[in-house]
């Protein structure tokens, strides 16, 4: 059974703070990693995707691979009450179509 | 970017008539497709992957005679709420990747409300 977990928060931070989300999975032969945004009553939208080791940089988003540790992080610089939301940490196995969704952490940030 | 359109975005039915919801990938083919439902405050859970020209595949404890899944081709699946019942009201979302690394693109999704 392959697993995504995420402290699910809700973690707040002040506006202009560095917001840090965390995700861990259990299957050593997944490929591709993805996190995305969703907001309350809305489907979730693609912020990142990375698929090696180390970071990748998007704006004020930083996403963070580490395969050894099975550990996928998203930062957010200069955090704005705009990111308020869920983000969601997904999975894509190595072979096959299957995505796995981790149950998202909630995000405040405090104008 | 690949986009993946979604119909209706809201419908309100009554209890036992059915409604059927379309998902779209307009730029770009998908044999697969997933139609996953969440409801309100949860996470996403998936429901079916959709395959085109084949039967879909169902997650354990979804009816695959009440939820309907048709993937006819490769822009267009579509999910049949058969006999809606109020606990079925949620919000379904569908999505689709355009390859093997690719990420998945959602719909904007439905939601369903039974009466």
């Amino acid at each position: 059974q392959k697993e995504v977990e995420q402290n699910s928060g809700p973690l707040s931070v002040p506006e202009g703070a560095i917001a840090s989300l965390n995700c861990t999975y259990s299957d050593r032969v997944s490929q591709s990693f993805f996190w995305y945004r969703q907001y309350s009553g809305k489907s979730p939208e693609l912020i990142m995707s990375i698929y090696s080791n180390g970071d990748k940089e998007d704006g004020r988003f930083t996403a963070q691979l580490n395969k050894a540790s099975q550990y996928v992080s998203l930062l957010i610089r200069d955090s704005q009450p705009s990111d308020s939301a869920t983000y969601l940490c997904a999975v894509k196995e190595y072979t096959g179509n299957q995505f796995y969704f981790g149950t998202g952490t909630s995000l405040t940030v405090i104008p | 970017g690949a986009v993946v359109s979604q119909h209706p975005s809201r419908v309100i039915c009554k209890s036992g008539t059915s409604v059927k919801i379309e998902c779209r990938s307009l730029d770009f083919q998908a044999t697969t497709m997933f139609w996953y439902r969440q409801f309100p405050k949860q996470s996403l859970m998936l429901m079916a992957t959709s395959n085109e020209g084949s039967k879909a595949t169902y997650e354990q404890g979804v009816e695959k005679d009440k939820f309907l899944i048709n993937h006819a081709s490769l822009t267009l699946s579509t999910l049949t709420v058969t006999s809606a019942h109020p606990e079925d009201s949620s919000f379904y979302i569908c999505s689709a990747g355009q390859g093997v690394n690719s990420p998945l693109h959602f719909g904007n999704g439905t939601r369903l409300t039974v009466t």
